[in-house]
């Protein structure tokens, strides 16, 4: 059973980078099937998928092109976890942010609790 | 406004059955799998659908889905009073390179 615990900031300023960090308990961040997600939540947006990182032989990480220029997801082998950078945030990126696990097939078959982050001076 | 569309909402009676769709593209529904998220009030999503019309282990088997060329469906039958939620498809995108989340459909058993 795979456990995701999510840490970083629940505001966070114009103009700045938000940055969350998912902790993976139960499986490897180096495992050679699925991807490691970030995905949002707002009223205006729904759920809207940012990114993902896997590993198949080598590391690859893939964006959706609405944040493609501001995005950064990035697996750290030694706390077996993962995290986001999203640069030069407005209020347009406040939501509920989700890290979540894919299967092979492309299935989020685990979701963490998701922390709210507020963009706000 | 998004690429897979849903009903925003509907109701049914408990025992009932519903069915919810989820209309796309060639590009998304046509050439990948599909899946069907349902999310309580306050809570992360959890699959009760993959591959197309796979249950996870825990969900039970009131809960099937179809998919035919664009568009999939999800139907609950024997309707409770928990499943109550909002319900999202979900697919990868092979012309956007992207993984796509539908509009919702909020389920309301009277």
């Amino acid at each position: 059973q795979v456990h995701l615990q999510q840490s970083g900031p629940g505001l966070v300023k114009p103009s700045q980078t938000l940055s969350l960090t998912c902790a993976i308990s139960g499986d490897s961040v180096s495992r050679n099937s699925g991807a490691w997600n970030w995905v949002r939540q707002s009223p205006s947006r729904g759920l809207e998928w940012l990114g993902r990182t896997f590993f198949k032989s080598k590391w690859y990480r893939e964006y959706a092109l609405s944040v493609k220029d501001r995005i950064t997801v990035d697996p750290d082998t030694s706390r077996n976890q993962f995290s986001l950078q999203l640069h030069s945030v407005t209020p347009d990126d406040t939501a509920v942010y989700y890290c979540a696990a894919s299967n092979e097939g492309g299935d989020f078959d685990y979701w963490d609790k998701g922390t709210l982050v507020n963009v706000s001076s | 406004q998004s690429i897979l569309t849903q009903p925003p909402s509907l109701s049914a009676d408990p025992g009932q059955k519903v069915t919810i769709s989820c209309s796309g593209r060639r590009s998304n529904i046509g050439n990948n799998y599909v899946a069907w998220y349902q999310q309580l009030p306050g809570i992360a999503p959890k699959l009760v659908i993959y591959e197309d019309d796979k249950r996870p282990s825990g969900v039970p088997d009131r809960f099937s889905a179809s998919k035919s060329d664009t568009s999939a469906t999800l139907a609950i039958t024997g309707l409770q009073t928990g499943d109550e939620a909002e319900y999202f498809c979900g697919t990868w995108d092979t012309t956007l390179e992207t993984e796509l989340f539908g509009g919702g459909t909020k389920l309301t058993v009277l």
